[in-house]
């Protein structure tokens, strides 16, 4: 069965304090990863679609990553306005995107 | 290039009454994704469609409904509201109904049910 999972469920950081959220997925045949960012009550924005293992994307302090079997979103010298939901999705069996249940990422001045 | 743009942004309704929630998706995007968000959390799949055809539905009652119209815009319609359906309900359009280039999604309709 198709599955991503994220980790963790919520993150807590000092601004400035640099780390790492996970997307791991479970599907047959990757068409691609996609990475948002979700606001309270806004929907979801895009960020990096990656398609193949080694691939990397850079967005201001943001570094996505993918391999075989994960992916990951590098966080360099965050700022309290990168406080967010960040989700994952990929490409299912059924034309559907699977989501994750996503990361809420805070940063505290 | 406009974006998804969806309306109302905010909704109250009664117990019981129907909503109608509208889409537009981006110029060239023939797809229209329906999803619902409780507060808190994940996005549940409601409805999928693609010219204009029903392509798929998730886990929801047949009290969800919707249609595509031939310009591609979308409305959703919920009838026989109940207090468990207040919820963002979001809406996303993409290329040629195919995930493999994702999604792009509107802002969103704050569905309240009192």
């Amino acid at each position: 069965e198709d599955q991503v999972t994220q980790s963790p469920e919520a993150l807590r950081l000092q601004e400035g304090e640099s780390s790492s959220l996970n997307c791991s997925y479970t599907v047959s045949g990757l068409r691609g990863l996609f990475w948002y960012r979700q606001d309270p009550g806004k929907g979801p924005e895009f960020l990096f679609t990656l398609y193949s293992a080694g691939e990397e994307k850079e967005k201001e302090r943001l570094k996505a990553t993918l391999t075989k079997k994960e992916s990951f979103l590098h966080i360099t010298a965050p700022k309290p306005e990168d406080s967010a939901t960040y989700l994952c999705a990929v490409p299912g069996g059924n034309y559907q995107l699977i989501w994750g249940a996503g990361t809420k990422l805070i940063i505290k001045p | 290039e406009a974006g998804v743009t969806q309306s109302p942004t905010h909704l109250i309704k009664t117990r019981g009454q129907q909503a109608t929630l509208r889409c537009s998706p981006i110029s060239g995007h023939t797809s229209v994704y329906w999803y619902q968000q409780a507060l808190g959390l994940g996005l549940q799949f409601l409805l999928w469609y693609d010219e204009g055809e029903e392509r798929n539905r998730g886990n929801f009652p047949p009290r969800f409904s919707g249609r595509q119209f031939p310009n591609y815009s979308s409305e959703l319609n919920v009838n026989a509201l109940e207090l468990e359906d207040s919820a963002l309900y979001l809406c996303a359009s993409s290329l040629v109904g195919s995930p493999n280039y994702g999604y792009t999604f509107g802002s969103g309709t704050r569905l309240t049910v009192v």
